[in-house]
């Protein structure tokens, strides 16, 4: 298995500000990803990010508004750049080891912009 | 993808068995049906996969239907700790997890 934290594990930012949002893993990971759940709603996938490449977004998603760092096996960031109202949400990083079919999430990140 | 449809809802007394369906008509040959649960204020947590035959672990049981177009969970004693809503994910090894609304499950003491 895998342990994951994440950091911060919430914030209140104002609108037009960027935040970063760390996640590190206890293990050497290849597959890291992050997801977005808005108030109420299921998880949307953001972004794939591997190590040593880079991230790969999913439809809707831009690296301008979602930069991602991938600098080593254990560790991530994704920054929520220019924040609205509307980036409130739970973001999430997960993993997967040696079996993709069991993912490992970390507990997320609550943002509420203003 | 293939589209799933689960209960918006269910409710289980504690310590009686649940079943949670899933349907996924559209589901391919390759894809696996994977399921996870997100416990309030959690990030989701693996329950159990499986292809085409039956599984089991210590969590849970998952029942795969002959044609493969519906699944159900079996949690065989359900307690408070099971509350959670439960996502069916069906989607090929490799393939990026496509989350629904998934079944929110009320277990009552």
């Amino acid at each position: 298995s895998a342990v994951i934290s994440q950091k911060p594990s919430r914030d209140i930012c104002q609108r037009g500000t960027s935040l970063t949002i760390q996640c590190q893993v206890d293990s050497q990971v290849t597959m890291m990803f992050w997801y977005r759940q808005q108030p109420g709603q299921s998880l949307t996938l953001i972004a794939t990010a591997n190590q040593g490449s880079e991230a790969t977004y999913e439809s809707g998603f831009v690296i301008d508004k979602f930069p991602i760092s991938r600098p080593n096996l254990t560790f991530s960031t994704l920054t929520v750049s220019n924040m609205s109202p509307e980036d409130s949400s739970i973001y999430l990083c997960s993993v997967a080891l040696r079996d993709y079919n069991e993912q490992f999430f970390g507990p997320g990140t609550r943002l509420t912009v203003l | 993808d293939a589209k799933t449809t689960q209960p918006n809802s269910m409710e289980s007394n504690e310590e009686e068995p649940v079943h949670l369906p899933c349907n996924h008509s559209t589901i391919s040959g390759t894809d696996y049906i994977h399921w996870y649960r997100q416990l309030p204020s959690q990030g989701p947590e693996y329950v159990i996969h499986g292809l085409t035959s039956n599984v089991n672990n210590r969590m849970a049981s998952l029942a795969i239907a002959e044609d493969r177009k519906s699944s159900t969970l079996i949690l065989h004693r359900a307690t408070l700790r099971d509350a959670a809503v439960y996502y069916c994910i069906p989607g090929a090894y490799g393939q990026n997890f496509v989350f629904g609304p998934g079944t929110r499950l009320s277990v009552l003491p």
